[in-house]
């Protein structure tokens, strides 16, 4: 799986837009690309994923460059119950029984200031 | 909430102990998984099965034995652990079907070796 560069931290005010930026040049045409977020004493959540074109839940929307090689998550309008560590992950998409774990880099932790 | 459970929420046990980390979903998930994460890291993958069968074993100690009784629940043996096994240990599960599900996490068991 391709390696990923994020931040180490980010501060945003809440209400605002949270931008988080993931750098993945190295990420071949079959990776996916999935953010997880993990909330103090909690596991890990997941949040979205996307191959190539921006994707959009109720939670965050994912925007990824054309040539791949970097993406932006986006909370609309940050809580405080924001406040967490977000994981970008890039994966290779296996076939049915293939399931693999999914391997974490050091992540951006966001600090959401009231 | 969340849709794994894993007990115990915290264990607390001496070098020769024997004891057991449970973890339990009822989404129809064929994938589970074992992580370990230390304090201020991210999560590593340990175990994954998939449909009852462990696939993925990423060269855990043998005194770290797995084992997945049926389709809902996933068990983390231990015995003879060191101090430096103490980390917070999360089950997840997830569809295997080749589409990319997301993983669910539970919310870990915290596990201190005296």
């Amino acid at each position: 799986d391709a390696k990923t560069t994020q931040p180490p931290s980010m501060d945003c005010a809440e209400g605002r837009a949270a931008n988080l930026p993931c750098n993945h040049s190295t990420i071949s045409g079959n990776e996916y690309v999935y953010w997880y977020r993990q909330i103090h004493s909690q596991g890990p959540q997941y949040i979205i994923h996307g191959l190539k074109n921006n994707e959009t839940n109720e939670m965050a929307s994912l925007i990824i460059t054309e040539d791949r090689k970097s993406s932006t998550l986006i909370l609309p309008h940050a809580t405080l119950r924001d406040t967490a560590v977000y994981y970008c992950i890039v994966r290779v998409l296996k076939g049915r029984g293939g399931a693999d774990g999914l391997t974490f880099g050091k992540g951006t932790h966001l600090i959401i200031q009231p | 909430d969340t849709e794994v459970t894993q007990t115990p929420k915290h264990l607390v046990m001496g070098m020769t102990n024997k004891k057991s980390l449970k973890c339990e979903q009822h989404m129809g998930h064929r994938a589970m998984y074992w992580y370990k994460q230390k304090a201020k890291k991210p999560p590593e993958l340990m175990f994954v099965y998939s449909y009852e069968k462990l696939s993925i074993n990423e060269s855990v100690p043998s005194r770290f034995s797995p084992e997945c009784p049926n389709s809902s629940l996933l068990n983390l043996h231990l015995h003879a652990l060191q101090p430096e096994d103490s980390a917070l240990y999360l089950c997840a599960s997830s569809q295997d079907l080749g589409f990319g599900q997301p993983q669910h996490f539970g919310d870990g068991t915290r596990l201190s070796i005296l």
